[in-house]
C-alpha cells in the first residue's frame, strides 16, 4: 500500500517563495508526480522527479530524497494565480493521490 | 491535439437512478483511469483499464462499474445511486508505462454528479 503525507493548508504572500512538503511510503518506488489543482478543475501535471535531487522549471522546482521518502515543490516569485491545490502521487499503479495542500497566496 | 474530454459536464441525479460518464483519452494514450473526489479531499482511484480490462481496482463497491472501447474510449457506470456519490468524476489517461506505473497522467475537465 501507499501512505501520503501533506500539510493540509498553507498561506504565502505575493511575490514571496513557499515549500510544500510531502513524505510517502510505497512498495517499490517508480518516481514521483507533482500536480497543480484549482477550485473547480482537473489536476495539471507540474513535474516528476524519479532521481535524488532538484528538478527546476521555471519558477517551480521539485526536490526529492529517495532514502528519506521525501519530496517538496517549491513555488518562487508567488503570484495570486498559483493560489490551488497541490498533489504529490507516488509514480504506480495505481497512482494514489493524498489529500493535497491548499496554497493560498495573498497580497 | 485534443486532451481529455469527459461528458457530461454535470449531472443531477436523484438516489436509486444509474449513471453513466464518458471519457475520450489524449490522443495515443492506451490507459484510462477514473477517480472521484469530493470536496476538499484528494483524488481517489475507482479503477483503470487497459487495452479494454478492468486492470486495477481501487476500495469502491461493485455499482461501480466501467468499460473500455477499442478506441481507447472509457465509460464509468455507477448504479444505485447513493446521496455519497455526489462528487467530482475525473478521468485520466495516459501510456501503460509498464511496471513501473503509468507515465504521467493527464486528466480531463471531470464531471460533476450530483445525487438528490
Amino acid at each position: 500500500g501507499q501512505n501520503i503525507d501533506q500539510p493540509t493548508e498553507m498561506t504565502a504572500t505575493e511575490g514571496a517563495i513557499v515549500q510544500i512538503n510531502c513524505t510517502y511510503q510505497t512498495s517499490g518506488f517508480n518516481g514521483l508526480f507533482w500536480y497543480q489543482q484549482h477550485a473547480g478543475e482537473a489536476p495539471t501535471f507540474l513535474s516528476y522527479n524519479v532521481l535524488d535531487g532538484l528538478e527546476e522549471k521555471g519558477r517551480f522546482s521539485s526536490f526529492l530524497s529517495r532514502s528519506k521518502g521525501y519530496s517538496y515543490l517549491l513555488l518562487k516569485e508567488l503570484q495570486m494565480k498559483d493560489s490551488a491545490s497541490y498533489l504529490c502521487a507516488p509514480r504506480n499503479t495505481p497512482l494514489v493521490f493524498g489529500k493535497g495542500t491548499r496554497l493560498s497566496v495573498i497580497a | 491535439d485534443a486532451g481529455v474530454t469527459q461528458s457530461p459536464t454535470h449531472l443531477i441525479k436523484t438516489r436509486g437512478q444509474q449513471v453513466t460518464l464518458r471519457c475520450s483519452p489524449k490522443s495515443g494514450h492506451d490507459t484510462v483511469s477514473w477517480y472521484q473526489q469530493a470536496l476538499g479531499q484528494g483524488p481517489q482511484f475507482i479503477f483503470q483499464y487497459y487495452e479494454e480490462e478492468e486492470r486495477q481496482r481501487g476500495n469502491f463497491p461493485d455499482r461501480f462499474s466501467g468499460h473500455q472501447f477499442p478506441n481507447y474510449s472509457s465509460e464509468l457506470n455507477v448504479n444505485a445511486l447513493l446521496l455519497g456519490d455526489s462528487a467530482l468524476y475525473l478521468c485520466a489517461s495516459s501510456l501503460a508505462g509498464g511496471a513501473g506505473g503509468p507515465h504521467e497522467q493527464y486528466f480531463g475537465p471531470g464531471t460533476r454528479l450530483t445525487v438528490t
